[in-house]
């Protein structure tokens, strides 16, 4: 199957910085890219959809100024949290939409672990 | 929300046994797919099951759908110690080609 990648995997950082992860697809092309928030023991929670070349499409009650997301690239997107507070730590993973004809297979990243101190 | 729900939420079953994990929804779909998740890392497509599809087989997995109840099943049999993890229903509605995951079933398979 498609690989997609996240770097980091762990990050810690303080409050008040910003933290960019990456996400790649490896050996596809991914016109669309999507970024997900994980609490422990919780479900995916989407947060935005990525789109190369266009700007991204946030979920309601999702800030846009504060997670940033770029899709410069066919095979890149990366998402800033920008000044993270503790209540930013969670899971994030990214994953790479792919298939046609209905089948919307998404692929996923192993996830990048965030603690904010 | 349009989140979907599974029951049960945790399923705790001998090496060899069935594990039957179900799944709800609310909103008419196009596909539903299962993933697994191992802890702390990222998720793994199992199967995938179309809405005009009844029933799926992939090795030890079968899926139900039932498009008049909104709801599917997972099951695995002869379960092992190594089909421990999480495991997710997500539907796929077309709109937006987004995924919405259901709440999961933490399986344990205990030797």
């Amino acid at each position: 199957g498609a690989v997609v990648s996240q770097h980091p995997s762990r990050v810690i950082c303080k409050s008040g910085t910003s933290v960019k992860i990456e996400c790649r697809s490896l050996d596809f092309q991914a016109t669309t890219m999507f970024w997900y928030r994980q609490f422990p023991k919780q479900s995916l929670m989407l947060m935005a959809t990525s789109n190369e070349g266009s700007k991204a499409t946030y979920e309601q009650g999702v800030e846009k100024d504060k997670f940033l997301i770029n899709h410069a690239s066919l095979t890149l997107s990366t998402l800033t949290v920008t000044s993270a507070h503790p209540e930013d730590s969670s899971f994030y993973i990214c994953s790479a939409g792919a298939g046609t004809g209905g089948r919307n297979e998404q692929f996923f990243g192993p996830g990048t672990r965030l603690t904010v101190l | 929300s349009q989140q979907g729900e599974e029951d049960p939420q945790a399923l705790s079953i001998q090496e060899g046994e069935n594990a039957t994990m179900n799944c709800s929804y609310k909103t008419s779909i196009n596909n539903l797919q299962w993933y697994r998740q191992n802890s702390g890392r990222g998720l793994v497509h199992l199967i995938l099951i179309r809405s005009n599809e009844r029933e799926k087989h992939s090795g030890r997995l079968r899926v139900t759908l039932d498009t008049s109840k909104k709801s599917s099943s997972l099951l695995i049999t002869a379960s092992r110690a190594a089909d421990t993890a999480s495991y997710f229903c997500a539907t796929f509605t077309g709109g937006g080609n987004k995924l919405t995951f259901g709440t999961g079933t933490q399986l344990k398979v205990e030797l």
